[in-house]
């Protein structure tokens, strides 16, 4: 079955510094693969993706991610947090010829210094 | 302006009590599904629906029900069986056809949150 793996629970960084969030995988065919961001108390907005191809993926707000099959991870970066950087962060996959449900990890929870 | 609604934004469920969470979606989408999310859980799919008239199970179904009588409508009902339901619930509707994948991603709604009296 498939899983996703998000290692850390929650993250601090100081506004301006770099970020990493960390997404492994486990799934045996090419995945589908997600970062979506939620604030507190609202949905889930999508980040970024990646399908195929390019294996580093530009998204919205300035992050971005690079899939590495070697690895079965999907991390997420941005080179300089904002504060309003701060929110839930999901990792998820999919499958299949129509992408049907995905599967999240458990989020990692990103805190922003001033 | 395309999107999901969901209603009401906070609900309050008395002991024993059955109560039904709205989701609408006017972007034409063929699925819509039904997530759970509790606190460093993520989220857990409770049941989806591809097509009208036809649904599956996810991976917590116990103590929900659905129904997808049109194609713009996904009610979700916590039943009483379901004895822990205090959660956030995301409703989601995606594009489910073959070729062109990347149009079925998945757009969610602004959630509801439920807790019990």
């Amino acid at each position: 079955a498939q899983s996703v793996t998000q290692p850390d629970i929650h993250i601090t960084v100081s506004e301006g510094a770099s970020l990493e969030l960390r997404c492994n995988y486990s799934y045996g065919a090419t995945p589908y693969l997600f970062w979506y961001v939620q604030s507190p108390g609202q949905g889930l907005q999508l980040l970024l993706k990646y399908f195929s191809g390019d294996t580093l993926v530009q998204g919205i707000k300035g992050f971005e991610a690079e899939f590495k099959r070697s690895q079965s991870s999907f991390n997420l970066r941005k080179p300089s947090v904002h504060w309003s950087d701060a929110a839930e962060y999901f990792c998820a996959v999919g499958e299949g010829s129509t992408l049907g449900r995905l599967y999240f990890g458990r989020g990692t929870q990103l805190t922003v210094w001033p | 302006d395309g999107g999901i609604t969901q209603s009401p934004k906070y609900l309050f469920r008395k002991e024993g009590q059955n109560v039904t969470l709205s989701c609408e979606q006017n972007l034409n989408h063929d699925a819509m599904y039904w997530y759970r999310q509790d606190p460093g859980q993520g989220l857990r799919l409770i049941y989806y629906s591809q097509i009208v008239n036809d649904f599956q199970k996810g991976d917590i179904a116990e103590g929900y029900s659905v129904s997808r009588e049109k194609k713009e409508s996904f009610p979700l009902t916590v039943t009483s069986a379901q004895k822990n339901p205090t959660a956030f619930y995301l409703c989601a509707s995606s594009r489910d056809r073959v070729g062109d994948i990347a149009k079925n991603i998945q757009y969610f709604g602004a959630g509801t949150r439920l807790s019990v009296l």
